[in-house]
């Protein structure tokens, strides 16, 4: 049972180039979350999916998108990156029958923005 | 505006004392808060969660307590060990769950 799975672990960017953040649960949980964290800001959402089809902003979107492609999956993307989003994301995910209010997290994305 | 706080100063202990970690937070009215560890270079871990109406739950060495009128939250590690060296987050809301910044906990042996 692998739980939240993030790829990639690293990526260095230049700015302006583009990228795209894969996460995936098989735990068959209903929401999805991206974060980001970054030293003494502590976690930020960015986006969360409430459920397969619906996407709402956290409390950091700007400069990112996000595609909830199946009950699985949940990307981030970003289009134009920016030195200002050097940081580590987390995908997480709850909802299961006995785990509802829980998060589980992935490992995280270290991503440095030149 | 919501506000979450913990220390951000490390808390070091010697192995067998309990630690004693804070999460006070500001206009919030949570219906329940939770816990959660995290190791360097991993993703947080979900330790324990507590409901407004419930004013403390333990789970092996860990007790947390919840006072909505204090707006505190209490957490405790018990006969601490080196293994519990780690920084933990407390984190409050549903869905838009917003976390503090974290406590890093230190235990020498």
């Amino acid at each position: 049972n692998a739980g939240v799975t993030q790829t990639p672990k690293f990526q260095v960017l230049k700015t302006g180039q583009s990228m795209t953040l894969q996460c995936a649960q098989d735990m068959n949980h209903n929401s999805m979350y991206w974060y980001r964290q970054d030293p003494g800001m502590g976690l930020r959402l960015i986006y969360y999916s409430a459920s397969e089809g619906t996407t709402d902003k956290g409390e950091v979107p700007n400069g990112y998108n996000v595609s909830r492609l199946n009950k699985r999956e949940f990307s981030l993307r970003l289009e134009s990156a920016a030195p200002s989003q050097t940081s580590v994301y987390f995908c997480a995910s709850s909802g299961g029958p006995s785990t509802n209010e829980k998060l589980f997290f992935g490992s995280g994305t270290q991503l440095s923005v030149l | 505006s919501q506000k979450i706080e913990q220390n951000s100063e490390a808390l070091n202990i010697q192995e067998g004392k309990t630690a004693t970690l804070t999460c006070n937070y500001t206009n919030y009215s949570p219906a329940y808060l939770q816990w959660y560890r995290q190791d360097p270079g991993r993703g947080p871990v979900f330790l324990l969660l507590i409901r407004e109406n419930e004013k403390e739950k333990r789970k092996e060495r860990l007790k947390v307590t919840f006072d909505t009128t204090l707006k505190q939250s209490l957490f405790h590690i018990t006969a601490s060990q080196p293994a519990d060296s780690a920084t933990y987050l407390c984190a409050l809301g549903f869905q838009k769950l917003v976390f503090g910044t974290g406590t890093r906990l230190l235990v020498s042996p």
